[in-house]
């Protein structure tokens, strides 16, 4: 059984500061990992994921995550956030391989201030 | 293009009614998931069809929740004898692989409120 969990439920930040949000999984076997953001009274949207190779992947909107296999972790960072980025997100997890059924964790409230 | 969209998005449903719950995927794609999201938490995997075979249904919660797919795209959750704990945002997202490294792509979801 696979699960995700999201260390923090909620992130106040000031615009144009740094974030962090962090993720750890376990898993019993090989995992694909995600980040989606979920905007208020919106579906959820990929924001990047990682299968393989460099452990530092890029997404949309400027952020990126690194792939941690020793301590099982995928933290979401951005080097500046903007009011914009005021979103939850979602951290999730599939089996590798298999057809992408998603484990998600309880996600974590962004809220960037001005 | 189109996304994927689900109707109605928000329903009432007193105690003990039927509901049934749609959700229209991308065009061609082949995956289609329905995950239940509860308040404050992250969504649940409820059940999975690669075109029109139902291959995982290990997260319906009781046999009073029912999906179904009869012509590989358009799905249909139904959810009998709703309870109160059934309220929730149930969420679809169609995925054009049948590979899980493939994104989904998510619906707006449905929100059901039991009273």
């Amino acid at each position: 059984a696979q699960s995700v969990t999201q260390l923090d439920s909620q992130v106040p930040v000031f615009e144009e500061a740094p974030v962090e949000l962090r993720c750890n999984y376990s898993s019993s076997v090989s995992v694909y990992l995600f980040w989606y953001v979920q905007y208020p009274n919106q579906g959820l949207q990929l924001l990047l994921k990682y299968l393989s190779g460099s452990t530092l992947v890029k997404g949309i909107n400027g952020f990126e995550a690194e792939f941690n296999k020793s301590q099982t972790s995928f933290h979401l960072r951005k080097p500046s956030v903007h009011i914009s980025d005021t979103a939850e997100y979602f951290c999730a997890v599939s089996d590798t391989p298999g057809y992408g059924k998603l484990t998600f964790g309880q996600g974590t409230i962004l809220t960037v201030h001005p | 293009g189109a996304g994927v969209s689900q109707s109605p998005r928000y329903k009432v449903a007193k105690r003990g009614q039927d509901v049934a719950l749609r959700c229209d995927p991308i065009s061609g794609h082949v995956s289609l998931f329905w995950y239940q999201q509860a308040l404050g938490q992250g969504p649940e995997f409820l059940t999975y069809f690669q075109n029109e075979a139902q291959l995982d249904k290990s997260g319906l919660p009781s046999d009073r929740f029912f999906a179904e797919r009869p012509e590989g795209s358009v799905s249909t959750l139904k959810i009998q004898r709703t309870q109160q704990e059934d309220s929730a945002v149930y969420l679809c997202a169609s995925s054009s692989s049948r590979a899980g490294a493939r994104e989904q792509y998510f619906g707006p979801g449905t929100r059901l409120t039991v009273t």
